[in-house]
């Protein structure tokens, strides 16, 4: 079964201190992952798409990286405005337009 | 720079009332989708929409039903509201397969 797996849930960092999200996927021949950012009360904003392992994409202070079986989203320095829910999302096995969500990371980042 | 617009941020309605959702957005898509943001749920696809009057079950369709009849309109239909489908309602548009899905600010229905 297709399958969408972000951890953790929730991390907080204190400003400057580094760290990084994980995506997991079990779908049969992957071909794309997207990364989105959520803020509350708004649409998911996005961030990168990533087509073949080994590729990378950076943005300011993210960096999002792609293997076999998993994707992770670094955070380099982060700041306070980096706080909001980090969201993956991959096509569905044979649905180009069907995308499974993950539920999210909520990143909270203090002063 | 792609801009999503839904047309209501928040919406009251009540149990059995025929209730529209409506998304235009500006750059020309093919495609356009709905979906339902629940907490603990996550995002999940309702329908979509790949060309004018062209659509596809997503994957909780029942109850609603979807209309485009111009390419950068799509409308989102409960038939006849329930308590359950109080939920964030997200549209998205993308150019194509397998493109980036570009989100509105969604919005919050609540059915009394």
């Amino acid at each position: 079964e297709d399958q969408v797996t972000q951890s953790p849930e929730a991390l907080r960092l204190q400003e400057g201190e580094s760290s990084s999200l994980n995506c997991s996927y079990t779908v049969s021949g992957l071909r794309g992952l997207f990364w989105y950012r959520q803020d509350p009360g708004k649409g998911p904003e996005f961030l990168f798409t990533l087509y073949s392992a080994g590729e990378e994409k950076e943005k300011e202070r993210l960096k999002a990286t792609l293997t076999k079986k998993e994707s992770f989203l670094h955070i380099t320095a982060p700041k306070p405005e980096d706080s909001a829910t980090y969201l993956c999302a991959v096509p569905k096995t044979g649905g180009y337009n069907k995308l499974i969500f993950g539920a999210g990371t909520r990143l909270a980042v203090h002063p | 720079d792609v801009k999503v617009t839904q047309s209501s941020r928040y919406l009251v309605k009540r149990t059995g009332e025929k209730v529209f959702l409506e998304c235009v957005q500006d750059m020309d898509h093919e495609n356009m989708f709905w979906y339902r943001q629940d907490p603990g749920l996550g995002l999940r696809l309702i329908y979509f929409s790949y060309d004018v009057k062209m659509k596809e079950k997503g994957d909780i369709p029942e109850g609603y039903s979807v209309s485009r009849e111009k390419k950068e309109r799509f409308s989102l239909i409960l038939e006849s509201a329930s308590t359950n489908q109080t939920s964030m309602y997200l549209c998205a548009s993308s150019l194509g397969q397998l493109q980036p899905q570009h989100f509105g600010d969604g919005t919050r229905l609540s059915i009394l």
